[in-house]
This record gives C-alpha cells, sequence and structure tokens, in this order.
C-alpha cells in the first residue's frame, strides 16, 4: 500500500521557469510532510518541510504547498536553476513516526 | 547542520562474503538511526529501525539474519550484510534522528553502493 505517491516519475522545465512537483498521500492522519532532493549515488538532503497546520511554507526559491483536502502537496522552485537537476522525494510522518517516502520525480532543469 | 557520515562510499564484493556498512552521527547524539535500501528509479525503502542498546527493528520482508544491525553507541550504528548474493546488490542509505531538531528532519549519511559478483 504506497500511502505517498508521486505520480510522475520526470520532470523536465527549461532555467529560469517555475518547477512543480506533486505528491498525494492517502493517510489522513499524516501531520508533517517533507521534502527531500537527492543526487545520483548520495544520501537524500533535506530540502523543506510544512506541518499540516499550514498551507504554505517558503524559503528562498523554494515553497511547499499544502492542500488537507485534498491529500496533496506540492514543491515550487522558481526560479528553476540547472543545479536543482535532481530526484526530489516527499515524505510524510505522523505523530513522530517513521517517515513514509514517495517514489521521487527525476527533476531536470535544461539551460 | 547535523551531520551523518555512512561510509564506504562504494563496495564490490564476492558472493558468499560479508560486508559491513558503519553509520556515525558526527556533531550530534542519535538515539535512532535508521538503515534504507534503494533500487534505482524506486524509492527509498524503510529496512530497519536501529535503537541504541537494543535490538534493531526489521521492516516485513526483511531478514534480519541477513541484515545484522548493531547500534551500540550514540553515534555508530552498522549493518552487516551477510553471505552477500547478487540480489543484495543495491544503494543503502542510513539516517539518524537529531532529537534537538523538531520532527522528522532525518539526517542522511551519503549512501553506500553495494555491488555484489
Amino acid at each position: 500500500d504506497q500511502q505517498v505517491k508521486q505520480n510522475s516519475p520526470s520532470l523536465s522545465v527549461q532555467e529560469g521557469r517555475i518547477s512543480i512537483l506533486n505528491c498525494d498521500y492517502t493517510n489522513s492522519m499524516f501531520d508533517y510532510f517533507l521534502w527531500y532532493k537527492k543526487y545520483p549515488a548520495e544520501g537524500p538532503t533535506f530540502l523543506i518541510s510544512i506541518s499540516s497546520i499550514k498551507d504554505k511554507n517558503e524559503d528562498g526559491r523554494f515553497t511547499v504547498f499544502l492542500n488537507k483536502s485534498a491529500k496533496h502537496l506540492s514543491l515550487h522552485i522558481v526560479p528553476s536553476q540547472p543545479g536543482d537537476s535532481a530526484v526530489y522525494f516527499c515524505a510524510a510522518s505522523f505523530s513522530g513516526s517513521r517517515l513514509t517516502f514517495g517514489e521521487g520525480t527525476q527533476l531536470t532543469v535544461n539551460p | 547542520g547535523a551531520v551523518v557520515s555512512q561510509h564506504p562510499s562504494w563496495v564490490i564484493c564476492k558472493s558468499g562474503t560479508s560486508v559491513k556498512i558503519e553509520c556515525r552521527s558526527l556533531d550530534f547524539q542519535a538515539t535512532t538511526m535508521f538503515w534504507y535500501r534503494q533500487f534505482p528509479k524506486q524509492s527509498l525503502m524503510l529496512m530497519a529501525t536501529s535503537n541504541e542498546g537494543s535490538k534493531a527493528t526489521y521492516e516485513q520482508g526483511v531478514e534480519k539474519d541477513k541484515f545484522l544491525i548493531n547500534h551500540a553507541s550514540l553515534t555508530l550504528s552498522t549493518l552487516t550484510v551477510t553471505s552477500a548474493h547478487p540480489e543484495d546488490s543495491s544503494f543503502y542509505i542510513c539516517s539518524a534522528r537529531d532529537l534537538t531538531v523538531p520532527n522528522e528532519k532525518l539526517f542522511f549519511g551519503s549512501g553506500t553502493q553495494l555491488s555484489v559478483l
């Protein structure tokens, strides 16, 4: 049972444009969501997070939006840069339990 | 930020041998460490949760006798792949929880690419 899903395995955008990565979840008990970025042959690095009591969190070029009624969150990167090219994982947890990861989306930002 | 060191970054071994992977929290104490496995183009799959001073908790389908986990101190956890076979070839990643950081902001090691010949 895949409780966290990233339906787009890949996304390609032009440098300077907005990248929007999507994530859906099924467990309404999840109360904390995170995005991680991963380069090949490296461990994931934390990017940004959001609590279920918020619907938006912004950090520089990165903004995460949470729509609890739709059980959907998205990561916006603007403007996108070639160095943003990586695999992005969304993850969710509830009551401090372990993280459940999505399958990841490969973002490619073209110069 | 918190740093998690994982070693080795890659290893090639012969079928039937054992391989040990180390995971260290460098600037914080990690009472809990997690071990993940990632196949190409797939998600991070949690293998086991390692608690300092106690036995690891394994996820369903993960053989505890094959993947030995030791968490003897607050800064070190090891994963030993025993009698490795080619199907064990994968990217293994550890992560640790810094209790001073709120919520589930795990810090990950750099990963270990295991290739079993």
